[in-house]
């Protein structure tokens, strides 16, 4: 049971280089999210899915886009990285909705970004 | 719009001591739900507890606890009979029903860090 997963786990750029970070769930869930996690700030949403086919903003969306690919999938792209973005990266995933508050969000492992 | 609040940046307790850790909410929805979260060092993240708005007993899971008062907006974590495995960063979150825009959103604290010493 992979649960939530995150390519890749590490990664170093160079500022002004783009990447994506992929993340896919296998259990069918409805709602995905992107945190960045820095010392001292918690988890700050950047950008969430409630559902395939939308997106919405979140704490920290500037200089960050994503995409719903479809159920499975939810990928943040960083189109030039600055060494502001350096961060951990989670992604997660709820099979929660407006109408049922009760499901907690399972997380992947993390991608650990430097940007130099 | 959502906020979660953790006042204790850093909390330490002895083995075996019960330990609460604060977590203080806001949002205008009628419906939501509040989560905790525990990350040791390694850095996964892991569920422990949740407690919904409509609930009318505070959650407990094994040595977790909930205390839920609703109309101070507090969700505080009890953690009884402390083991040195629960030293780790606690995280408080809460989703709430979008009622007044931005559903589903899950929102966290900045967390707490809590050392469990012998």
């Amino acid at each position: 049971n992979a649960g939530v997963t995150q390519t890749p786990k590490f990664q170093v750029l160079k500022t002004g280089q783009s990447m994506t970070l992929q993340c896919a769930q296998d259990m069918n869930h409805n709602s995905m999210y992107w945190y960045r996690q820095d010392p001292g700030m918690g988890l700050r949403l950047i950008y969430y899915s409630a559902s395939e086919g939308t997106t919405d903003k979140g704490e920290v969306p500037n200089g960050y886009n994503v995409s719903r690919l479809n159920k499975r999938e939810f990928s943040l792209r960083l189109e030039s990285a600055a060494p502001s973005q350096t961060s951990v990266y989670f992604c997660a995933s709820s099979e929660g909705d407006r109408l049922r508050m009760n499901t907690e969000a399972f997380f992947g492992q993390g991608t650990r970004l430097t940007v130099v | 719009a959502q906020k979660i609040t953790q006042t204790q940046p850093g909390m330490f307790v002895q083995e075996k001591e019960a330990v609460t850790l604060d977590c203080t909410y806001d949002t205008s929805d009628p419906s939501y739900g509040l989560f905790w979260y525990k990350q040791p060092s390694s850095g996964e993240m892991i569920f422990l507890i949740y407690q919904g708005s409509y609930d009318q007993q505070n959650a407990t899971e094994g040595r977790y606890s909930l205390n839920f008062q609703k109309a101070r907006k507090s969700a505080n974590l009890v953690i009884s009979a402390s083991q040195l495995g629960d030293s780790a960063m606690y995280f408080c979150a809460m989703r709430d029903a979008g009622l007044t825009g931005g559903g589903n959103k899950l929102t966290f604290g900045t967390g707490t860090q809590l050392k469990v010493e012998l």
